[in-house]
């Protein structure tokens, strides 16, 4: 069983110009969160969602950010607009239903130039 | 509102002394627990985590931690310092209907000297 996979590993963005962060959960796991981590900080919060629908979005900032997880495929963090302070690595991480433990991908590291 | 702190950023040990890093939470209502682990450049990894049950808890790689109610601490230790465990570690606190939303301390980076 792959863990959770997250693509790219790296990724350089313009200022302006949008960048999309995939992320494929474990297998069987229903339920996705995103987390972003600035330099020399830990992890905050983004974004929980499961299948189709957004359960929790209270840590995304409110203008360009937006996360889907659809029926079929991997779950989309899309960042419209990039702009410097957006520089981080974002992590995901996955679960089955009713289990309390997350399983964290390496992480995509955004760089904005 | 939940919050964690992680008392010290940085904590350098020697190889085979005691590791101590510690970790206070709060939260208005019972809390879940974590201790994951980062290695440069990777995800996170769970070392141990408290659910409700025995308040001591043991993890992988000889790690464990205690839930003290009344300090609202979850300190994590480990007898013996190995070159291996020096990483980032962090703490996190979960409400109980929150499940796997998690609120991460600003870690701590363990060295380990020879």
């Amino acid at each position: 069983n792959a863990g959770v996979m997250q693509n790219p590993r790296h990724l350089v963005r313009r200022r302006g110009q949008e960048a999309r962060l995939r992320c494929s959960p474990m297998k069987g796991h229903s339920h996705v969160y995103w987390y972003r981590q600035l330099p020399e900080e830990g992890l905050k919060f983004m974004v929980y969602l499961q299948k189709e629908n957004i359960i929790d979005e209270s840590g995304m900032p409110k203008e360009r950010f937006s996360a889907e997880f659809p029926k079929e495929g991997p779950s989309i963090l899309r960042i419209q607009q990039v702009v410097r302070g957006d520089s981080a690595a974002y992590f995901c991480a996955s679960s089955p239903r009713g289990v309390t433990e997350a399983f964290f991908g390496q992480g995509t590291r955004l760089t904005v130039v | 509102a939940q919050s964690v702190t992680q008392l010290g950023s940085h904590v350098s040990v020697s190889e085979g002394a005691l590791v101590l890093l510690r970790c206070n939470y709060s939260s208005s209502v019972p809390p879940y627990l974590f201790w994951y682990v980062q290695y440069p450049n990777q995800g996170l990894q769970l070392l141990l985590k408290y659910t409700s049950a025995a308040t001591l808890v043991k993890g992988i790689n000889g790690f464990e931690a205690e839930f003290k109610k009344s300090e609202t601490s979850f300190h994590l230790t480990k007898p013996s310092a190995h070159m291996s465990d020096a990483a980032e570690y962090f703490c996190a606190v979960s409400e109980r209907s929150q499940g796997n939303m998690l609120t991460f301390g600003g870690g701590t980076r363990l060295m380990v000297k020879p």
